[in-house]
């Protein structure tokens, strides 16, 4: 069985380009959720993908979109990168409505410069 | 709006004994709790969950109570070990959505 993973671990950008993050969700599961870490802070949650669709967003603009492929996979997508996008991407797999635990990956240290 | 509460920013505890971390919600909607763990630079790993139709639920060393009249949990550890230090997470969701709703984190250092 095979947990969840991210890419990269760490990426350095610039402001106003643009960044996707990739997601690969523990076997079994069929939901993929992003969340923001900002430091100090506890995870925000991005948005959740079911199904191939977006299924629940949180308070982040529309320059955060996502993916969500056959095999479950994700990618996150963030255009326009301001200096406050700096944060830690976390990726959390489940089954959905399943209430179960969510299984995260390691996440991605994102740096906006 | 902060809905999940974590007022202790930092606890620490000797070994052997117990680590009590509390949480605190607003929202009265919410009716699934878990509790993570994070160790630096790995993502959370879930600890335990309690369902809001229980009050109690235990795992080993680890205890979650739930009082939803007051909206807190806590998490009791017992006995403490220097590996369980840590940042520890509440998270609370709703219905059938996997959406979590985390708190602030409490970091925990166990010592000798």
């Amino acid at each position: 069985e095979t947990g969840v993973t991210q890419s990269p671990t760490h990426l350095i950008k610039t402001r106003g380009q643009q960044v996707t993050l990739r997601c690969s969700s523990q076997s079994g599961h069929n939901t993929v959720s992003w969340y923001q870490q900002a430091l100090g802070q506890g995870p925000q949650f991005i948005f959740q993908y079911y199904r191939e669709e977006e299924n629940g967003r949180g308070n982040f603009p529309p320059r955060f979109s996502g993916l969500q492929f056959p095999n479950y996979s994700s990618e996150l997508n963030v255009n326009a990168l301001e200096l406050d996008d700096s944060a830690l991407y976390l990726c959390a797999s489940s089954f959905f409505g399943g209430r179960t635990e969510a299984f995260f990956g390691q996440g991605t240290r994102l740096t906006v410069v | 709006d902060q809905q999940v509460k974590q007022n202790s920013p930092s606890l620490s505890v000797q070994e052997g004994r117990i680590s009590i971390l509390n949480c605190d919600y607003t929202n009265s909607m919410f009716d699934y709790f878990l509790w993570y763990k994070k160790y630096p630079a790995e993502g959370p790993t879930f600890l335990i969950s309690i369902s809001s139709i229980k009050d109690k639920n235990e795992d080993g060393r680890f205890t979650v109570f739930l009082n939803k009249s007051a909206k807190h949990l806590s998490l009791h550890i017992v006995p403490s070990q220097p590996g369980d230090s840590a940042v520890y997470f509440c998270a609370a969701s709703e219905g059938n959505t996997d959406k979590l709703i985390f708190g602030t984190g409490t970091r925990l250092q166990v010592f000798p």
